[in-house]
């Protein structure tokens, strides 16, 4: 069935350190992956999505690159800030039909320290 | 900015009690989801809804799960006899267009205690 594989937590950065979480993903078809981010005592938000092979999504500095040759959608960002201390969820989704549901990787929970 | 409400926040019940978690999609959405996070798991679809009707359930969805959209507003999802392993997260979504190109709004989630 499908999956999605993240890198376990906990991370623990220092503000302004480079971040990458890596998402894997097996699909019997064709998905859509996103990033979702919680942050404490809030619900999932998109952070960004790709709808296809070789496309970048991006906001508030985080970048993910849809490879499907690798078949991985690593989430990174330069420089983290401590108000990006939050868990982040790589999914996936396979439109057609009525499958629109997401299949939710375990989550990483990132703390940024000051 | 528009939101997708859940209530209640935190919900603790006995075993084999019957509990109702509601939730209020954003207005203007036409697909609506129930997703659960058992502690230290994966989030897990439950459940999607679209014109009064399931359009797709997971295992997890038996006979013990139901939901309704008892009028214009609210989206409730019913456990009948709730287990101790239903003890979790849950998450209410609604979108406006169904598919990987409609994106998935989501609650706060219900945390559901099972003594």
């Amino acid at each position: 069935g499908d999956s999605v594989t993240q890198m376990e937590g906990p991370v623990t950065l220092s503000e302004e350190a480079f971040l990458t979480i890596n998402c894997t993903y097996t699909a019997t078809g064709y998905p859509s992956l996103f990033w979702y981010v919680q942050y404490p005592g809030e619900g999932l938000q998109l952070l960004l999505k790709a709808t296809k092979a070789d496309d970048k999504g991006s906001n508030k500095g985080f970048e993910a690159t849809y490879r499907k040759e690798t078949t991985s959608f690593h989430l990174e960002k330069g420089s983290v800030q401590v108000s990006d201390s939050a868990v982040y969820f790589c999914a996936l989704s396979l439109s057609g039909g009525s499958n629109y549901k997401l299949t939710f990787g375990k989550g990483t929970l990132l703390t940024v320290n000051p | 900015e528009p939101e997708v409400t859940q209530t209640p926040s935190h919900q603790v019940t006995q075993m084999g009690q019957e509990v109702i978690l509601r939730c209020v999609p954003i207005s203007n959405h036409l697909y609506f989801y129930w997703y659960r996070q058992i502690l230290g798991q994966k989030v897990e679809f439950l459940v999607s809804f679209y014109n009064n009707e399931i359009s797709e359930k997971s295992e997890i969805f038996d006979d013990q799960f139901s939901v309704e959209r008892p009028d214009g507003s609210n989206f409730t999802l019913k456990i009948r006899s709730t287990k101790l392993e239903d003890s979790a997260m849950y998450f209410c979504a609604s979108s406006e267009i169904a598919g990987g190109t409609g994106e998935q709004f989501f609650g706060p989630g219900t945390r559901l205690t099972v003594l």
